[in-house]
């Protein structure tokens, strides 16, 4: 079974400072189709989960562009360029490379200073 | 409005089933896969497994292989999963969610608390 591993597991930012989270998966996410199935989700206080990255690097509708993706392989990384305050919350990582299993990892939780 | 609208809380005992729903509106219902993720209370999310629409075919999370039932009824645009055989870890927020690229959830439900206590 493919392993997604997170860190920090937790970070506090001074709004409008940078924000970085790792995501490392047990096997390459890479497909032979050429896509990398490595996928971010936000979930915010009490709210359901929202896509913000889909295949590494690719923002969802309506995702600020503060919010970037990247890596290759089995690392990736999301990087908030400018925390706002509304950016709290629990960020996930997610494969569905092995299809037909999907896997999260164990979540980051962001807070403001 | 694309939207999937679950059904309310439960509360259920250990040993018992529990059956959630999940209505799609505002688009073709058997156009997209939908998967259902588990967060027990203060953890992280869960993948359960998931159900073509069109088809019925399904595929479950090896963990839940033998207590869960991914099922839809057509013609009410609307998904169930049936979890059985209850225990108190089953306990938490059981969301639904629609898959619009293979691993990218678009929409997702509001999530229905279960909770399992004797």
């Amino acid at each position: 079974d493919i392993v997604m591993t997170q860190t920090p597991l937790s970070l506090s930012v001074t709004p409008g400072q940078p924000a970085s989270i790792s995501c490392k998966s047990s096997q390459s996410l890479l497909h032979s189709d050429g896509k990398t199935y490595l996928f971010w989700y936000l979930q915010k206080a009490g709210q359901s989960p929202q896509l913000l990255i889909y295949e590494v690097s690719n923002r969802f509708s309506g995702v600020p562009d503060r919010f970037s993706g990247s890596g290759s392989g089995t690392d990736f990384t999301l990087e908030i360029s400018r925390v706002e305050a509304e950016d709290v919350g629990v960020y996930y990582c997610m494969e569905s490379i092995h299809l037909p299993l999907y896997t999260f990892g164990q979540g980051t939780k962001l807070e403001i200073k | 409005q694309v939207q999937l609208v679950q059904s309310g809380a439960e509360v259920k005992k250990p040993g018992a089933s529990v059956k959630v729903s999940c209505k799609a509106s505002g688009y073709t219902f058997s156009a997209y896969y939908i998967h259902w993720v588990r967060q027990a209370p203060g953890q992280g999310l869960e993948w359960m497994g998931w159900i073509n629409p069109n088809s019925g075919g399904t595929n479950y999370a090896e963990k839940f292989q033998a207590r869960v039932t991914m099922t839809r009824d057509m013609s009410i645009n609307t998904i169930y999963m049936e979890l059985s055989r209850l225990r108190s870890d089953d306990t938490g927020v059981y969301f639904c969610a629609r898959e619009w690229t293979i691993g990218g959830f678009d929409i997702w439900g509001q999530g229905t608390m279960v909770s399992v206590s004797s």
